[in-house]
């Protein structure tokens, strides 16, 4: 079974600074990566992708991540924080598609980003 | 093209009553699914149906029943409510390859 852990269940940092947020993966199989972020009163919606090839994948908003399979990790970082980035922060994962067959998501319980000016 | 879309967007019930809330997507995906949303728990899945006619149970099941109407539709009934159920509802729809698009949410509060 899969598992997702986000080390971190809140992150305070300052306008400007940067930031990463940690995620750490369980899978005994090829996996696809994402990362999500929720504004408050918001749904979520997806902010970047890792499906194969180049490890570092960019995303919406200045936000970037790195897939590391060898720590099994994914972390989601950005240079330069904004106000508006204040926001919950998901990883989650999902096996490879094979056979076929679609796989469910199975998400972190998140990590809330608050940015102070 | 409204992606995922949700009704009510809020709802408040005393225990015991029932409701049905209503989930649309106009992505054509085959798969769809219902989480629930609380402080400290992140997101769990209550039911999901992998294509039209078929559901099944994800982790939190209990109190609550789907109906996959169509390729398009996905409700999610509380026969019975609890305070329990006192959520933040969010339903998606799944891509080819597995990224999810979630609805506004359904703020429900039962007394």
């Amino acid at each position: 079974a899969q598992s997702v852990t986000q080390l971190d269940s809140q992150v305070p940092v300052f306008e400007e600074a940067p930031v990463e947020l940690r995620c750490n993966y369980s899978s005994s199989v090829s996996v696809y990566l994402f990362w999500y972020v929720q504004y408050p009163n918001q749904g979520l919606q997806l902010l970047l992708k890792y499906l194969s090839g180049s490890t570092l994948v960019k995303g919406i908003n200045g936000f970037e991540a790195e897939f590391n399979k060898s720590q099994t990790s994914f972390h989601l970082r950005k240079p330069s924080v904004h106000i508006s980035d204040t926001a919950e922060y998901f990883c989650a994962v999902s096996d490879v598609n094979r056979g076929g067959s679609n796989y469910k998501l199975t998400f972190g319980k998140g990590t809330l980003l608050t940015v102070n000016p | 093209n409204a992606g995922v879309t949700q009704t009510p967007k809020f709802q408040v019930l005393k225990t015991g009553q029932s409701m049905t809330l209503q989930c649309a997507q106009d992505m054509n995906h085959n798969s769809m699914y219902w989480y629930r949303q609380d402080p400290g728990m992140g997101l769990r899945l209550i039911y999901y149906s992998a294509s039209e006619g078929t559901t099944d149970k994800g982790e939190v099941p209990n109190g609550y029943n789907v109906s996959r109407l169509n390729k398009r539709e996905f409700s999610l009934r509380l026969e019975s409510a609890a305070p329990s159920q006192t959520s933040v509802y969010f339903c998606a729809s799944q891509g080819l390859v597995n990224e999810q698009y979630f609805g506004p949410g359904t703020r429900l509060t039962v007394t």
